[in-house]
């Protein structure tokens, strides 16, 4: 069974950078096959892809976000990270991380999620 | 990039009744198209993938059909459990996008 589970701070303040880490378990970050994904979800609003990450650090991030992402992978400790910079209230959201089976298809396991305010 | 739309945006049904579930999508998508299952305070669950294959340890009463723009999750009769908000998404084209849910609830 492969788990997933998110990271990191609930509130962070206008302008400055959130930072989220998901940590994988069941399964290694390494995988040929998997890539490792962000998705978000306003509250009320429908799911959001952010961006994803494969083994190699390969990144594809969505076109609306791209400016303000990064991600990365840490296979030391299979986990891999969102940083998302200059955030606004609008970014204030749900931060699910999932895996995606292979390239190009859908989220077969997902974390829990993890609230994330974006508030002075 | 691709818009997807479903409805209804609420489905009231009774227990041991049929729920029937619409996702559109703006263009073409193929069959690349996946339904999740997401309860309150959850993540989303994975029920239904490539159109109409369900995902490992889903109940046979799920199912789904579809192609190119339109698709239909059906609950032949549902169960306690079943009352959530159930979700679309397209990954045929990136970034893939996902619908705004229906919510299935208690009659």
């Amino acid at each position: 069974q492969v788990l997933l589970q998110e990271s990191g701070p609930a509130l962070v303040k206008p302008s400055q950078t959130l930072s989220l880490t998901c940590t994988v378990s069941g399964a290694s970050i390494s995988s040929e096959s998997s890539y490792w994904n962000w998705i978000r979800q306003p509250a009320g609003k429908r799911l959001e892809w952010i961006g994803r990450i494969s083994f190699t650090a390969s990144t594809n991030y969505n076109p609306s976000l791209r400016r303000r992402v990064t991600m990365s992978v840490d296979m030391s400790k299979n986990q891999f990270s969102l940083e998302l910079n200059s955030v606004t209230a609008a970014d204030t959201a749900i931060y699910f991380c999932a895996r995606e089976e292979f390239f190009g298809s859908y989220l077969i396991d997902w974390g829990q999620g993890t609230l994330v305010t974006v508030s002075s | 990039e691709i818009v997807m739309t479903q409805s209804p945006a609420t489905l009231s049904v009774s227990p041991g009744e049929r729920a029937t579930l619409s996702c559109r999508a703006s263009q073409s998508v193929s069959t690349n198209l996946a339904w999740y299952q997401q309860k309150p305070g959850q993540a989303p669950r994975l029920l239904i993938y490539d159109s109409s294959t369900r995902a490992t340890n889903i109940p046979a009463r799920f199912s789904g059909s579809g192609s190119g723009t339109e698709f239909t999750l059906t609950i032949s009769s549902l169960q306690p459990e079943d009352f959530a908000v159930y979700h679309c998404h397209q990954f045929d084209k990136w970034p893939g996008t996902f619908g705004p849910g229906t919510k299935v609830d208690i009659k």
